[in-house]
């Protein structure tokens, strides 16, 4: 089965460094979805992103829908300690409701 | 209100031994999933459910099995369980046609030796 592949797996940042990271499909989607996901507990939705070339913020995160409809973005500004865990971006194809396909996660620390 | 609880926890089992992996949202959702989680792989999709009475295959399939008799309940069972099967498994479920907020429950850390 397809993978999405992410971009970088891991990071070690300063606290107050910006963070990107990224998520590329070989396949198109229509639906982006951003997740982050605190050791020993199930994922949590983050953005969600429906059209091409959008562009959505969420405190000081924000997502964009790549135009080639193939990659998505995830940028953090001005990082703080809690946002250490695993980001994973997800994709959706059109007619499938319920199956997301994940991406293979970056694993973001902060240091203070 | 729960949300999407799962049990157990943790469980250990040894090679051939079924078992069950309960599932359950208290939102009245339709669409149900099990996933599961390796190091490195990210989620992958095993089988999903998009209402009561009806189940279909994910990714990963092979060696799993769904039912979905409530709307509430979405239980899958390891007929016999092999070691590549270790892993975290995840259940979650979301509305239908409402927004694509996927709630994920804790997670059920399996191991076979």
């Amino acid at each position: 089965g397809q993978q999405l592949n992410q971009s970088p797996q891991s990071m070690f940042i300063q606290e107050g460094e910006d963070v990107s990271m990224n998520c590329t499909s070989s396949s198109i989607f229509n639906t982006w979805l951003w997740y982050k996901q605190d050791p020993g507990e199930g994922p949590v939705l983050l953005i969600a992103l429906y059209k091409a070339g959008e562009l959505t913020s969420n405190g000081r995160l924000t997502a964009q829908f790549g135009i080639t409809r193939k990659d998505s973005f995830l940028n953090i500004s001005a990082s703080i300690p809690s946002d250490v865990g695993i980001y994973f971006c997800a994709g959706r194809y059109t007619g499938t409701a319920s199956k997301l396909t994940f991406g293979t996660g970056t694993r973001l620390q902060v240091t203070l | 209100n729960a949300g999407v609880t799962q049990t157990p926890k943790f469980q250990v089992l040894k090679t051939g031994q079924s078992m069950t992996l309960q599932c359950a949202q208290d939102m009245n959702h339709e669409y149900m999933s099990w996933y599961r989680q390796d190091p490195g792989m990210g989620l992958r999709l095993i089988h999903y459910s998009v209402g009561a009475g009806i189940t279909d295959q994910g990714e990963v399939p092979n060696g799993y099995n769904v039912s979905r008799s409530t709307t509430e309940d979405f239980p899958l069972r390891l007929l016999s369980a092999a070691p590549s099967q270790t892993s975290v498994y995840f259940c979650a479920s979301r509305t239908r046609g409402g927004p694509d907020t996927q709630y994920f429950g804790p997670g059920t850390r399996l191991t076979v030796l």
